[in-house]
C-alpha cells in the first residue's frame, strides 16, 4: 500500500494564479482532511470530508475549495493564490472520525510570490 | 478557548541520553490525546494515543503519560538515537466528532 500520496511535492505560483493539490489514499478510508502548517504554528484544518461527495469547512477555509468526487481522492483548490497561502499543505485520512488515527501524506510545499 | 501548549520549544541532547517533552491542554471535554513524530520534510506519524482512562502508553523507547485531572501529558524518550531528531507534536481531541487541536511541537535534536 502506498498510503497517502500528494501531488505535487513543490510548486511556485504567482499571486492570482490558480492550482489544484491532489491527495490520494489506498486504505479505503472514509475521512480525508487538508491541513496547512506554518512556521511557529500548529497544523490547522482547512477542509475535511467524511465520505465521497461530502465536504465541510475546517478552521481556516477562506481562499480554498475542495472536492471529493471519488472516495480515494481529495482535491484542494486555490482559485486566486495569495502570498498568505505560502505554506506546507498536508493531506490526511482516517477510517472514520475521532478517535481513529489520521495518516498523513508527505506534504506539498507551496510558495506564492 | 481550546489550546495545546508544548514545552520546551526546542531541545538538544546527546545520543544515548533520555529526555521528556511536556504537553498541557485546556481542551474540555476531553476525548483522547496523541503524540505524533514529524521528521523534517515529512508528514506526522502517530506514536501513541491515550483516552482519559489511560495513564501510560508505550511504543518501543517512547512512553507517554497522561494526567487527565491536571490536563498534562509527557512523552519520555529513552536511550535517544540520532533518528529521534524530529518535531514531536501533541494533539488533543475533544468530544467525538470534533476537530483535533494541534500543539506547535517540540523540536528535538540528538547529537553524537
Amino acid at each position: 500500500n502506498a498510503g497517502v500520496t500528494q501531488t505535487p511535492k513543490f510548486r511556485v505560483l504567482k499571486t492570482g494564479q490558480s492550482m489544484t493539490l491532489l491527495c490520494a489514499q489506498d486504505m479505503n478510508h472514509e475521512y480525508m482532511y487538508w491541513y496547512r502548517q506554518d512556521p511557529g504554528m500548529g497544523l490547522r484544518l482547512i477542509h475535511y470530508s467524511v465520505g465521497e461527495g461530502t465536504t465541510a469547512k475546517g478552521e481556516v477555509p477562506d481562499g480554498y475549495n475542495v472536492s471529493r468526487l471519488k472516495k480515494q481522492n481529495f482535491l484542494l483548490g486555490l482559485e486566486s493564490a495569495a502570498p498568505s497561502q505560502t505554506s506546507v499543505y498536508f493531506c490526511a485520512s482516517s477510517y472514520s472520525g475521532t478517535p481513529e488515527t489520521q495518516y498523513f501524506g508527505p506534504g506539498t510545499r507551496l510558495l506564492v510570490l | 478557548k481550546n489550546q495545546v501548549e508544548q514545552s520546551p520549544q526546542s531541545l538538544i541532547i546527546l545520543e544515548g541520553k533520555n529526555c521528556t517533552l511536556q504537553c498541557n491542554y485546556t481542551v474540555s471535554p476531553f476525548s483522547n490525546l496523541r503524540w505524533y513524530k514529524q521528521d523534517t520534510g515529512r508528514g506526522p506519524v502517530s506514536l501513541t494515543i491515550m483516552t482519559f482512562s489511560e495513564n501510560t502508553k508505550s511504543n518501543g523507547r517512547y512512553t507517554a503519560t497522561l494526567d487527565a485531572d491536571t490536563k498534562q501529558s509527557s512523552l519520555h524518550i529513552t536511550a535517544s538515537q540520532l533518528s529521534d531528531s524530529a518535531s514531536y507534536i501533541c494533539v488533543v481531541t475533544g468530544q467525538a466528532g470534533t476537530a483535533l487541536i494541534f500543539g506547535k511541537g517540540t523540536t528535538l535534536s540528538v547529537s553524537s
